[in-house]
């Protein structure tokens, strides 16, 4: 799997769209992005996952470079409840492990 | 149940015995996942298990770990002559696999936390 490069940690202002990158320049053509989050004391928790276009469901929207080398995950009105460790994680798909990195602690105020 | 179970939820342990932890992933799931978390730290990748397939163990730190998916159903995690080291909250994970999608969303279990004294 490729190796993803995330910001340790990011505050937001609760109300206001929260935009956590991830940058993946050794990424694959068949490997997708796809974005955990984990809060305090739960198990991680399925966001979202793209392979080039963008991306939104419920949670959160994906926006995915051309070049495929970074992406964004943007949480439109961020609320306390987004306070979590995220997680950007590239692989294939089914048939390969689920690896997690150290994430991006986002913190959000009110 | 809908979801992925593990039991039990919390163990303390002694130093030197042995420790069995389970998990009883969602039916139909072909793939289930074992981390472990110690506190405040990232979410460590122990062993993969993907159908009929061989398991993935190259995320077991040592030979006093082992794991075990029996009828490519319920899994269970034992540590041999537990440490003070191996405290943490041990996490499953199960997923289906479709391939046309790459959607292998993972559903994490509340995990068993492991107190080892």
């Amino acid at each position: 799997d490729a190796k993803t490069t995330q910001p340790t940690s990011m505050d937001c202002a609760e109300g206001r769209a929260a935009n956590l990158p991830c940058n993946h320049s050794t990424i694959s053509g068949n490997e997708y992005v796809y974005w955990y989050r984990q809060i305090h004391s739960q198990g991680p928790q399925y966001i979202i996952h793209g392979l080039k276009n963008n991306e939104t469901n419920e949670m959160a929207s994906l926006i995915i470079t051309e070049d495929r080398k970074s992406s964004t995950l943007i949480l439109p009105h961020a609320t306390l409840r987004d306070t979590a460790v995220y997680y950007c994680i590239v692989r294939v798909g089914g048939f390969q492990k689920l690896v997690f990195g150290t994430g991006t602690r986002l913190l959000v105020s009110p | 149940g809908a979801g992925v179970s593990q039991s039990p939820s919390n163990k303390v342990t002694e130093k030197g015995k042995d420790v069995e932890l389970r998990c009883d992933p969602i039916s139909g799931h072909t793939a289930l996942y074992w981390y472990r978390q110690r506190l405040g730290q990232g979410l460590e990748f122990l062993i993969y298990f993907q159908g009929n397939s061989a398991p993935d163990k190259s995320g077991l730190p040592s030979d006093r770990f082992s794991a075990e998916r029996t009828g490519g159903s319920v899994s269970t995690l034992t540590i041999q002559r537990t440490q003070q080291e191996d405290s943490a909250v041990y996490l499953c994970a199960s997923s289906p696999t479709i391939l046309r999608t790459g959607m292998t969303e993972a559903f994490f279990g509340q995990g068993t936390r492991l107190t080892v004294v």
